[in-house]
């Protein structure tokens, strides 16, 4: 499987500031994910990041509060905007490794952010 | 919506005994299923995955599927107290690979 490395692993931030999550991956990679894991919940999709295009967002998820960028098949950033205490959350980047044509999900350590 | 449901626990059993758990799911495209643990404060970390009806072992751990009812399973042998955790259900979504995950069960291993 791929080494996912994710920065910062956790954060507290203040209301209405904005956070930058970097994903870094050691191998090429198509399929890049960011999720979500609210306080006691499970995985929610963000959205697709594309290389080299816009991101593809899930229903609820909008370009304007997650702007993701992906400018080549390693690395990946995801922020989110003008935080409030509902983006308390875990943000998992996840990867199909290359060389798995059975579509295992891979996850980094997640980063756990927290707004006050 | 396309679901994936999972009984929340948490699910005690005693150690050495077998753990059982369930999941169905909402969308009949989906083709790949799998398994996740994640324990609290970690990540998900992948520990099964099936594609076919019947069933796949590895381990001390045997993945049942069957897709005419739309369920899957996870059955852990010899359950171990290490096995403590958050077990999520994860299907793929259509004919892509973007995953939906259950909320998870909780499965606590007591010695």
């Amino acid at each position: 499987s791929a080494v996912i490395s994710q920065k910062p692993s956790r954060d507290i931030c203040q209301r209405g500031t904005s956070l930058t999550i970097q994903c870094q991956v050691d191998s090429q990679v198509t399929m890049m994910f960011w999720y979500r894991q609210q306080p006691g919940q499970s995985l929610t999709l963000i959205a697709t990041a594309n290389q080299g295009s816009e991101a593809t967002y899930e229903s609820g998820f909008v370009i304007d509060k997650f702007p993701i960028s992906r400018p080549n098949l390693t690395f990946s950033t995801l922020t989110v905007s003008n935080m409030s205490p509902e983006d308390s959350s875990i943000y998992l980047c996840s990867v199909v490794a290359e060389n798995a044509n059975t579509g295992e999900l891979f996850f980094g350590e997640g980063s756990r952010l927290t707004v006050l | 919506q396309k679901e994936v449901e999972q009984n929340s626990g948490p699910l005690s059993v005693p150690e050495g005994a077998i753990a059982s758990l369930n999941c169905t799911y909402s969308d009949r495209v989906s083709q790949s299923f799998f398994w996740y643990r994640q324990y609290s404060g970690k990540s998900p970390e992948l520990i099964m995955s099936i594609y076919s009806n019947g069933d796949k072992e590895d381990g001390r751990f045997t993945a049942q599927l069957n897709k005419a009812s739309q369920y899957v399973s996870l059955l852990i042998r010899d359950s171990q107290p290490s096995d403590s955790a958050t077990y999520l259900c994860a299907v793929n979504r259509g004919s892509g690979y973007a995953l939906n995950f259950g909320k998870g069960t909780s499965l606590l291993v007591t010695p």
